[in-house]
């Protein structure tokens, strides 16, 4: 069963970068797509962006300038980047795994979150 | 089309059938899948495609769609169900990922 660890800084500064990364157990890189979504408190999920084991990418627009999704076959993980740093980056964030089957695609499974406290 | 519309908020009786609903144009194009969300938890996926459920996904889950629109039934709403659901697609034209607003399910 494939199971997703998740770790990284959870208390960084305006300006800082956020840095997180996620292992994957049970499953190799392929066929899948990997995904960073992170939640505000109290708010609905917001999709960051996702790679797959070629290292392609895909970024959500509203982020673009300031992430990186990078990934390390040879250690099954896949990382986060998020530059310069603001308050209103402080959420939960998750990797999760990602299928796409057109026109089916879903999230599964989920890593257990971190949350990430931007405060000066 | 780069938008998911869900109810904020919906109730129902223990017992009773309730549908949670999702909107956007991206849906005429790509199904909806749905998660579960408790609080202090990471979201579980409970459908996919046109009525798929995950393995370990009780049957009184179900899902259903039609043009802009995708459904998530609860048929014999449990009290272990009271959460928030958020359905999710992906925008056909810049395979953006999409996600809605989120439903606050209440079991009564």
């Amino acid at each position: 069963q494939v199971q997703l660890q998740q770790w990284g800084a959870g208390l960084l500064k305006p300006s800082e970068t956020l840095s997180l990364t996620c292992a994957v157990y049970g499953e190799s890189f392929s066929d899948f797509y990997w995904n960073w979504i992170r939640q505000p408190p109290g708010k609905g999920l917001e999709w960051i962006g996702e790679i797959n084991h070629s290292g392609n990418t895909n970024y959500n627009p509203s982020f673009k300038s300031r992430v990186t999704i990078s990934v390390d076959t040879s250690k099954n993980h896949f990382s986060l980047k998020l530059t310069s740093v603001i308050d209103a980056d402080s959420a939960v964030y998750y990797c999760a795994r990602g299928m796409v089957a057109r026109p089916k695609s879903w999230f599964d499974p989920w890593g257990q979150g971190t949350l990430v406290i931007v405060s000066s | 089309s780069s938008e998911l519309t869900q109810d904020p908020a919906v109730s129902v009786a223990l017992g009773q059938t309730v549908r949670i609903t999702c909107q956007g144009e991206s849906l005429r194009s790509h199904y909806a899948s749905w998660y579960q969300q408790k609080p202090g938890q990471a979201p579980v996926h409970v459908m996919y495609g046109k009525n798929n459920r995950p393995s370990g996904i009780p049957d009184r889950f179900s899902g259903s769609w039609s043009g802009n629109t995708a459904s998530l039934t609860i048929t014999g709403a449990q009290a272990e169900d009271e959460a928030d659901y958020y359905c999710n697609s992906r925008d056909s034209s810049d395979n953006r990922v999409l996600f809605g607003g989120g439903t606050k399910l209440t079991v009564l």
